[in-house]
């Protein structure tokens, strides 16, 4: 089976830098995505890792240890737009395989 | 990127009746598609993988016989919730990736409510 833990809830000020860390066993491993949603709408991609090392995409960074199964997303210079729920997600498989999503952290952006 | 559009976004049925769901992929074709479904501050949770021209794969725990699926082409994919009633109100969404292979694209998500 698959487990992604991250945490349930985080709130961070305006401007400020946020991390989000998320840990995962898995049978099988081909990547660690990140997704966001805003209540009531679709998750949208953030971010893949599949080797070691940092992706940075503007103001979103993503990291990933596959010797350690943990992986982070790092959000730089917050906005109160960035208010949302953020999935780390991981599929066992390459191919037509589905993603399996962590519970969610809900970030709150504060004036 | 890739679009995928689901419909309807929102629907309220009265409880024994049936609910179909549509998920089309707009601009490339998706062999695979995935539905899940999402209570209220939880997380995304698969509910089955669905194969053009071939049955759909169930997660353990969902009833295949409530939730129909069909993939009869390579870009829809339908979700109907039979004889609906109301713990099955929830978030219903659908997915599937891009040519890459590594970005998920969703549907806009249907929000039904049994009655």
């Amino acid at each position: 089976g698959q487990s992604l833990e991250q945490p349930s809830e985080v709130t961070a000020v305006e401007g400020a830098i946020v991390q989000i860390n998320c840990t995962y066993q898995t049978s099988g491993f081909y990547g660690l995505s990140w997704y966001q949603q805003h209540d009531g709408g679709a998750p949208t991609f953030l971010s893949y890792n599949a080797l070691d090392g940092l992706e940075e995409t503007g103001r979103f960074s993503s990291f990933l240890s596959r010797s350690d199964s943990y992986g982070y997303l790092l959000l730089q210079e917050l906005q109160m737009k960035d208010s949302a729920s953020y999935f780390c997600a991981v599929r066992k498989l390459s191919g037509n395989t589905p993603l399996v999503f962590g519970k969610g952290t809900r970030l709150s952006v504060i004036a | 990127g890739a679009v995928v559009s689901q419909h309807p976004s929102w629907v309220i049925c009265k409880s024994g009746t049936s609910v179909k769901i549509e998920c089309r992929s707009l601009d490339f074709q998706a062999t695979t598609m995935f539905w899940y479904r999402q209570f209220p501050k939880q997380s995304l949770m698969l509910m089955a993988t669905s194969n053009e021209g071939s049955k759909a794969t169930y997660e353990q725990g969902v009833e295949k016989d409530k939730f129909l699926i069909n993939h009869a082409s390579l870009t829809l994919s339908t979700l109907t919730v039979t004889s609906a009633h109301p713990e099955d109100s929830s978030f219903y969404i659908c997915s599937a990736f891009g040519q890459g292979g590594t970005e998920a694209f969703f549907g806009q998500g249907t929000r039904l409510t049994v009655v």
